[in-house]
């Protein structure tokens, strides 16, 4: 059985500091995937590595897939308010099913 | 702007109840699916359809089914709801290189 786990399951700081979330497994993935998902909504793609090592930027946001491709890390620089959420993390393992981690939620206070 | 659609975006029925929860998509994807999301459990699949009238069950199945009659609407049915079906119910269709798009979320609320 494939497991995705997630660290932390919650996390809560001030604005402009730092954090970093991580999805750890024994399984390799094809890909892995980050949502974002804010309340009374559904979870929506923030991006997708692919290659082992690879590292991916979205403005404040930095996301890099081991080079193994069994684990990968979500980093926020300098965080706003605007971040808060629940962010998850999904790995491809074929057979057209992601593996899901249990999420991290993120407050952000100002 | 693809969309997934879920109508009902709060329900509160009773123990026993039967529950539909409906979800459509106008992507024209193929495959679409059915999670339900508890804290600190993640999304945990419930059934998967891949085309019309075709349907998979995924890890938690039990005391669900689905309905696929047509390609943009993928049904999930409690037959007697629990109140251990309170939860949040999130619809999806899947587009290329396997990415989701989700709904917007049913919260069912089973007294």
């Amino acid at each position: 059985t494939q497991l995705l786990e997630q660290s932390p399951q919650f996390l809560s700081i001030q604005e402009g500091e730092n954090l970093t979330v991580y999805c750890n497994s024994s399984s390799v993935f094809s890909s892995l995937q980050w949502y974002r998902q804010e309340p009374g909504e559904g979870p929506v793609l923030l991006v997708t590595v692919v290659t082992g090592g690879e590292v991916k930027k979205l403005k404040r946001l930095t996301f890099q897939f081991g080079d193994a491709r069994k684990d990968s890390s979500l980093h926020i620089t300098a965080a706003q308010p605007g971040d808060t959420g629940l962010y998850l993390c999904a790995g491809d393992g074929g057979n057209y099913q992601l593996i899901w981690g249990a999420g991290t939620k993120l407050i952000i206070k100002p | 702007d693809v969309k997934v659609t879920q109508s009902s975006r709060y329900l509160v029925k009773r123990t026993g109840e039967k529950v539909f929860l409906e979800c459509v998509q106008d992507m024209d994807h193929e495959n679409m699916f059915w999670y339900r999301q508890d804290p600190g459990l993640g999304l945990r699949l419930i059934y998967f359809s891949y085309d019309v009238k075709m349907k998979e069950k995924g890890d938690i199945p039990e005391g669900y089914s689905v309905s696929r009659e047509k390609k943009e609407r993928f049904s999930l049915i409690l037959e007697s709801a629990s109140t251990n079906q309170t939860s949040m119910y999130l619809c999806a269709s899947r587009g290329g290189a396997n990415v989701l798009t989700f709904g917007a979320g049913s919260r069912l609320t089973v007294l």
